[in-house]
């Protein structure tokens, strides 16, 4: 079975810190994607991956950045956290073809207060 | 961008089928059809896919119509574990393969 991690369930921080997102996979997929998603919206995408540091940017990637050092985890940094930014961040992880399957984790929902 | 129309709610009973509609009259060739669900607070989980031809696995079966224009979701013996939001995705092709995410279908299941 597919197991995508995420570092915490729950994250409170308060406005203008860092905040940084983790996410690992263990079945050694190319892709890798980070999700915000809020009432209403569904689920937007903010960065995607493709391949060790490799990223391009998704729907909404303002005020987000990512890093892919290592195949297995994706990280997803808020640089100066805002009160906008609460919401449930999923990530997610894929492997590259025509009828890729992407596999969620749990999701991390972050408090900006 | 191929986009997808679901109801917005559900309810069935518990031990019927479930049959779960989606458009997607905007659909392309080659653009598959995805189902995922989620249950409250946990991440989308993957359910099935198609391209033309219905398909079924353990979980579901899939029928798309002949002009590839909708698609029904069935679970054939829903219980309370199945009660959800259930997305229908088309695949749209950007560089790599990316989702388009609706608001989905929220599924009640009633005991």
């Amino acid at each position: 079975d597919v197991k995508v991690t995420q570092s915490s369930r729950y994250l409170v921080k308060r406005t203008g810190e860092k905040v940084f997102l983790e996410c690992v996979q263990d079945m050694d997929h190319e892709n890798m994607f980070w999700y915000r998603q809020d009432p209403g919206l569904g689920l937007r995408l903010i960065y995607f991956s493709y391949d060790v540091k490799m990223k391009e940017k998704g729907d909404i990637p303002e005020g987000y950045s990512v890093s892919r050092e290592k195949k297995e985890r994706f990280s997803l940094i808020l640089e100066s956290a805002s009160t906008n930014q609460t919401s449930m961040y999923l990530c997610a992880s894929s492997l590259p073809g025509n009828t890729d399957t992407q596999y969620f984790g749990p999701g991390t929902r972050l408090t900006v207060l | 961008d191929a986009k997808t129309t679901q109801p917005t709610s559900m309810d069935c009973a518990e031990g019927r089928a479930a049959n779960l509609p989606c458009n997607h009259s905007t659909i392309s060739g080659n653009e598959y059809v995805y189902w995922y669900r989620q249950i409250h607070s946990q991440g989308p989980q993957y359910i099935i896919h198609g391209l033309k031809n219905n398909e079924t696995n353990e979980m579901a079966s899939l029928i798309i119509t002949e002009d590839r224009k909708s698609s029904t979701l069935i679970l054939p013996h829903a219980t309370l574990r199945d009660t959800a939001v259930y997305y229908c995705i088309v695949r749209f092709r950007s560089g790599t393969y990316k989702y388009i995410f609706g608001t989905g279908t929220r599924l009640k299941v009633l005991a």
